[in-house]
């Protein structure tokens, strides 16, 4: 079957750095994204990686390791903006998003 | 750009009525439309897959006969929860995908209808 799999929720202070992690096991890969989702909103898209290695954009950067099945998404800098669900979603051979459950990360002052 | 719009983003509703629920992609042609259920605490379910003009593809355990998507157009998508039950309340979610648009693939999101059906 396909898995993806996050922690459910990480506790993190402001102004620190947090690395959520996401590992997969899907029929096929098409890339991963990633998604910050506030409490009651809709899911907002942070970042894509179908090739090795990291791509930063600003505070955040999404790692990917196809042989391992695994990737990071790093926040830096965090604010208590950042609190939020984060999503992390893989494109199969079918081109289907498979959806983690997400994690939730909570900041604290 | 590639934003997607949805009405109503909230509506409460007796049981056993219908509601109608519609995701417009106000600036870019939407091949592909998709429809999800999310429910507190969980992460998005998809329910099902619509393409422009083509009957929609449901995920299994979603029942076509109570959850009716028509795709009329490039740019509107509807979902129908008829004879609503209080099971039914849930965050519904629209996504477009548009070719040639972001990431491959990438998917825009409306911003959510709350259905609370009592």
């Amino acid at each position: 079957g396909q898995n993806i799999d996050q922690p459910t929720e990480m506790t993190a202070t402001e102004g620190a750095i947090v690395q959520i992690n996401c590992t997969y096991q899907t029929s096929g890969f098409n890339g991963l994204f990633w998604y910050q989702q506030h409490a009651g909103e809709a899911p907002t898209f942070l970042s894509y990686n179908v090739l090795d290695g990291l791509e930063e954009k600003g505070r955040f950067s999404s790692f990917l390791s196809r042989s391992k099945g695994y990737s990071y998404l790093l926040l830096k800098e965090l604010q208590m903006k950042d609190s939020a669900s984060y999503l992390c979603a893989v494109m199969d051979s079918n081109y289907q998003l498979i959806w983690g459950a997400g994690t939730k990360l909570i900041i604290k002052p | 750009g590639a934003v997607v719009s949805q009405h109503p983003s909230r509506v409460i509703c007796k049981s056993g009525t219908s509601v109608k629920i519609e995701c417009r992609s106000l600036d870019f042609q939407a091949t592909t439309m998709f429809w999800y259920r999310q429910f507190p605490k969980q992460s998005l379910m998809l329910m099902a897959t619509s393409n422009e003009g083509s009957k929609a593809t449901y995920e299994q355990g979603v029942e076509k006969d109570k959850f009716l998507i028509n795709h009329a157009s490039l740019t509107l998508s509807t979902l129908t929860v008829t004879s609503a039950h209080p099971e039914d309340s849930s965050f519904y979610i629209c996504s477009a995908r548009g070719s040639g648009r972001g990431a491959p693939y990438e998917q825009y999101f409306g911003p959510g209808t709350r259905l609370t059906v009592t």
